[in-house]
C-alpha cells in the first residue's frame, strides 16, 4: 500500500551494529504493527501500537525495541544487530472501524553480517 | 487466541475455481475471519473478511458455516497471477479489543499452473 512506507528498503549492516528501520502511513489509522518475515516462512509480530501512547509486545520482541513518534510514524531499532535477525521486515497499519484489516508496506529486507 | 489450520500448498490450472479451507475450532463469539494474499517479496494484502455465511467481492468469496469453526476462500477462475501464499486470520476487530489477536501462521502456497 502506498500509503505505508519503509525506510530504508533495503539495509546490509554488521553484527553488533544499531539499525533502525522506519515506517510513516498517511492513512490516518491509530494501529502500526512491526513484523518479521524469514525466508519460506509466515508473519511473526516483533510490536504493536494501538495509539501514540500504547506499545505492547508481539511473538519475538527479544532484540527489538520501537517508538512510536506520532500517530504516522512507528521506528523499530535492533540494539545491538546479530546475523539471526537476517529477515524481510513489514510494518502494517490497521483501523479498527473499518474492520481492522492490515495496510502494509513494502518492506526492508535487513541483512547481518 | 483462535489457532488456524490451512494445507501448506496446493496446486491448480489456469481458469478452474480454487477453494482453500481454514479450520478455526476455537473461534470466539466476536472473531471474524479475514483473509490475505501475499506475493514474494511483498507485504500481505487484504482479500476479505466476513463473519458468518456468505461474503463475496470482486476477487473472492468467503464461505463459512453455521458452526464458525472453519472457512472457505473460493478464488473463481485463477490465473497464473493468483500463484501467492493467502493467510487465515481469526480475530476480534471490534472497539473493545484490547490486545492484538491475529496470527499469520505458513499460509497456503497457492500455484497456478498454465
Amino acid at each position: 500500500d502506498a500509503d505505508v512506507t519503509q525506510t530504508p528498503r533495503n539495509r546490509i549492516t554488521k553484527t553488533g551494529k544499531r539499525i533502525m528501520l522506519e515506517c510513516s502511513q498517511t492513512k490516518g489509522h491509530d494501529r502500526m504493527y512491526w513484523y518479521r518475515q524469514d525466508p519460506g516462512l509466515g508473519l511473526q509480530l516483533i510490536y504493536y501500537s494501538f495509539d501514540v501512547k500504547d506499545i505492547n509486545k508481539g511473538e519475538i520482541s527479544d532484540g527489538y525495541s520501537v517508538s512510536r513518534q506520532a500517530q504516522a510514524k512507528f521506528s523499530l531499532s535492533l540494539e545491538s544487530a546479530i546475523p539471526n535477525q537476517t529477515a524481510l521486515y513489514f510494518c502494517a497499519t490497521s483501523d479498527l472501524g473499518a474492520g481492522d484489516t492490515q495496510y502494509f508496506g513494502p518492506g526492508t529486507r535487513l541483512t547481518v553480517l | 487466541l483462535a489457532k488456524t489450520t490451512q494445507p501448506i500448498s496446493m496446486d491448480s490450472y489456469e481458469g478452474q475455481e480454487v477453494n482453500i479451507t481454514c479450520s478455526h475450532n476455537n473461534i470466539a463469539t466476536n472473531d471474524y475471519i479475514t483473509w490475505y494474499q501475499q506475493f514474494p517479496s511483498q507485504g500481505p494484502r487484504f482479500i476479505i473478511q466476513g463473519y458468518k455465511t456468505k461474503v463475496t467481492n470482486e476477487v473472492a468469496s468467503l464461505f463459512i458455516p453455521a458452526d464458525r469453526k472453519s472457512s472457505t476462500l473460493s478464488l473463481p477462475r485463477v490465473s497464473l497471477s493468483d500463484t501467492a501464499v493467502y493467510y487465515c486470520l481469526v480475530g476480534d476487530p471490534t472497539p473493545n479489543s484490547g490486545t492484538y489477536k491475529y496470527i499469520f501462521g505458513t499460509g497456503t502456497r497457492l500455484k497456478v499452473l498454465a
